[in-house]
């Protein structure tokens, strides 16, 4: 139980371009999600934080315009990373939970590889 | 301001030794923490966590410590395994928002 599906796992595009990464849970409902980029050999990075119905909290220095976050239902997060340029190339993984649950009440999606060229 | 750090970035261990994989955070908040495995290109895997009422977890082969008074966790490995070659995470969460924040990580090498 409590599975994140992250889609896609890896996209290559061009700049200037948008890319949208979908996060769905599976089995259950996530009320919350929050999304973590990763630049290689570092560490996972909170961009923001997003509840169902409302407007997602970004970490600072995360530009809100850039990085759009929608979390329309109980299952289903996406950010869209707009107009991409080559610095925007990184990991990026999303996350359902803060709440009990097995998992330590956190459940990760399988990260997404973004490359901008 | 890293909250939470581990400050060892590599650590080689022979099969079927213990690994000890060390985290030290900064904010007396922070009121549960979780440890997680990780391969390149996926996800973190969780392994085990602890709330900051305990200072003691085990399950199986691992065991994670947390003494709250130098505000530092220890992950044990007993016995390694090749298999449990990845890049290990400690990671907090305050009593805010439910955020995790995450250590560097460090990187676990079983050798057979």
């Amino acid at each position: 139980g409590a599975v994140v599906s992250q889609h896609p796992s890896w996209v290559i595009c061009k700049s200037g371009t948008s890319v949208k990464i979908e996060c769905r849970s599976l089995d259950f409902q996530a009320t919350t999600m929050f999304w973590y980029r990763q630049f290689p050999k570092q560490s996972l990075m909170l961009m923001a934080t997003s509840n169902e119905g409302s407007k997602a909290t970004y970490e600072q220095g995360v530009e809100k315009d850039k990085f759009l976050i929608n979390h329309a239902s109980l299952t289903l997060s996406t950010l869209t990373v707009t107009s991409a340029h080559p610095e925007d190339s990184s990991f990026y993984i999303c996350s359902a939970g803060g709440g009990a649950g097995g998992k330590g009440g956190y459940t990760f999606g399988s990260g997404t590889r973004l490359t901008v060229v | 301001d890293q909250q939470v750090k581990q400050n060892s970035p590599s650590l080689s261990v022979q099969e079927g030794r213990i690994s000890i994989l060390n985290c030290d955070y900064t904010n007396s908040m922070f009121d549960y923490f979780l440890w997680y495995k990780k391969y390149p290109a996926e996800g973190p895997t969780f392994l085990i966590s602890i709330s900051s009422i305990k200072d003691k977890n085990e399950d199986g082969r691992f065991t994670v410590f947390l003494n709250k008074s130098a505000k530092h966790l220890s992950l044990h490995i007993v016995p390694s395994q090749p298999g449990d070659s990845a890049v290990y995470f400690c990671a907090a969460r305050g009593n805010a928002g439910n955020m995790l924040t995450f250590g560097g990580g460090t990187r676990l090498m079983v050798k057979p």
